[in-house]
């Protein structure tokens, strides 16, 4: 599996855009870029994924360069709910596969 | 709300008994999947299972074990509970397991004394 760093944590401003940033320099052509979050005290949410085209939902937008070494979440207007613990998890899409998660980025939003 | 309950949320015990948590879906997922969280080593996999009666170990399954007589049922066993198990356990399904997309239970919070 891909190796991914990001920020240990960041903070940002209610109402504003969050960027978190993943690095994942050795992804392979068939791994996927996962985003979850966990709140305090619940279980990991899915965000969104993307193989190398940008992607949007509801929740959020993942952004992925043309060379596939990085990736950015894009939170478009962070509330205070969005405070959580972020990870970027890389893998091959394969049936039964299973998450390995790092150790995230704390994201606090302010007031 | 994917439709997963755990169940107990909390329970404590003593050293040696054996532990059941439950995991129930309502959404008929085919993968399902028991996570434990620490402090410090984030989530790791316990077992999973891809059908009735089909589990498979994950990195940390040495002193659990798992059934899945149901679709909808995904039980964790701890034979002989030990203070090392402290932990939360979380329990996730997946509708096709391919794009990993997991949708996860609330937890249960299990203290061994």
């Amino acid at each position: 599996d891909a190796k991914t760093t990001q920020p240990t944590s960041m903070d940002c401003a209610e109402g504003r855009a969050a960027n978190l940033p993943c690095n994942h320099s050795t992804i392979s052509g068939n791994e996927y870029v996962y985003w979850y979050r966990q709140i305090h005290s619940q279980g990991p949410q899915y965000i969104i994924h993307g193989l190398k085209n940008n992607e949007t939902n509801e929740m959020a937008s993942l952004i992925i360069t043309e060379d596939r070494k990085s990736s950015t979440l894009i939170l478009p207007h962070a509330t205070l709910r969005d405070t959580a613990v972020y990870y970027c998890i890389v893998r091959v899409g394969a049936a039964g596969n299973k998450l390995t998660f790092g150790g995230g980025t704390r994201v606090l939003v302010k007031p | 709300d994917a439709g997963i309950t755990q169940s107990p949320r909390h329970k404590v015990t003593e050293t040696g008994t054996p532990v059941t948590l439950r995991c129930h879906q309502t959404e008929n997922h085919r993968y399902m999947y028991w996570y434990r969280q620490d402090p410090g080593h984030g989530l790791r996999l316990i077992h999973y299972s891809y059908g009735v009666k089909d589990t498979d170990k994950g990195e940390v399954s040495d002193g659990y074990s798992v059934s899945r007589s149901k679709t909808e049922d995904f039980l964790l066993t701890l034979e002989s509970a030990t203070s090392s198990q402290t932990s939360v356990y979380f329990c996730a399904i997946s509708p096709s397991g391919f794009y990993n997309e997991q949708f996860f239970g609330p937890g249960t919070r299990l203290t061994v004394l």
